[in-house]
């Protein structure tokens, strides 16, 4: 276990409803990356935050936002949800932002919408 | 091009071989390397990181480097049923900022 928490486990929505998901980091990490993995493929980067600040974003719509907290938790809210937004969505914290940080995933967020 | 490129397989070997996993990247600017396991239905956990050319042994993994020919590969060792699982390759590439960007994965299957 990587002491990175994630929740809700599994969640359905329908087609334009918005959605939340929440990320506790492993104890002394400030940095949490997040990531869309569909069936069959690799973690698609969504989007990193240090220290509060995001820190890069991949290709993703704006309608993907997220943000961290103070203790470095994180949020990751989806708008207007498509039906492609169907997929795991997976947590990882690290101890810096450097491209040498190892990465701990949580146990993701399977959202399907309908 | 995509990124980071690996065989989607699935790759079977029995058990007791040696598994060879790779994978390759299109950014010569990549700095770090990692080799993630993902079994069905979970997360990925990291299992090897390598950041200079050559071989790197932990147990019965060896991920090798090798930056002039932008690959990266893993052995297993005296493979077992539990090593079943889809291989992550990831690297940081100059691309995207250095943050780890992943391949889709191979699948290994250790066959008694």
């Amino acid at each position: 276990e990587t002491g990175v928490t994630q929740s809700p486990t599994h969640l359905i929505k329908t087609r334009g409803q918005q959605v939340t998901l929440r990320c506790s980091s492993q104890s002394g990490h400030n940095t949490v990356s997040w990531y869309q993995q569909a069936l069959g493929q690799g973690p698609q980067f969504i989007f990193q935050y240090y220290r509060e600040e995001e820190n890069g974003r991949g290709n993703f719509p704006p309608r993907f936002s997220g943000l961290q907290f103070p203790n470095y938790s994180s949020e990751l809210n989806v708008n207007a949800l498509e039906l492609d937004d169907s997929a795991l969505y997976l947590c990882a914290s690290s101890l810096g932002a450097g491209g040498n940080e190892k990465l701990f995933f949580g146990s993701g967020t399977q959202l399907s919408v309908l | 091009q995509k990124e980071v490129e690996q065989n989607s397989g699935p790759l079977s070997v029995p058990e007791g071989a040696i598994a060879s996993l790779n994978c390759t990247y299109s950014d010569r600017g990549s700095q770090s390397f990692f080799w993630y396991r993902q079994y069905s239905g979970k997360s990925p956990e990291l299992i090897m990181s390598i950041y200079s050319n050559g071989d790197k042994e932990d147990g019965r993994f060896t991920a090798q480097l090798n930056k002039a020919s932008q690959y990266v590969s893993l052995l297993i060792r005296d493979s077992q049923p539990s090593d079943s699982a889809t291989y992550l390759c990831a690297v940081s590439t100059r691309g995207g900022s250095y943050i780890p960007t992943f391949g889709r994965g191979t699948s290994l299957i250790v066959h008694p």
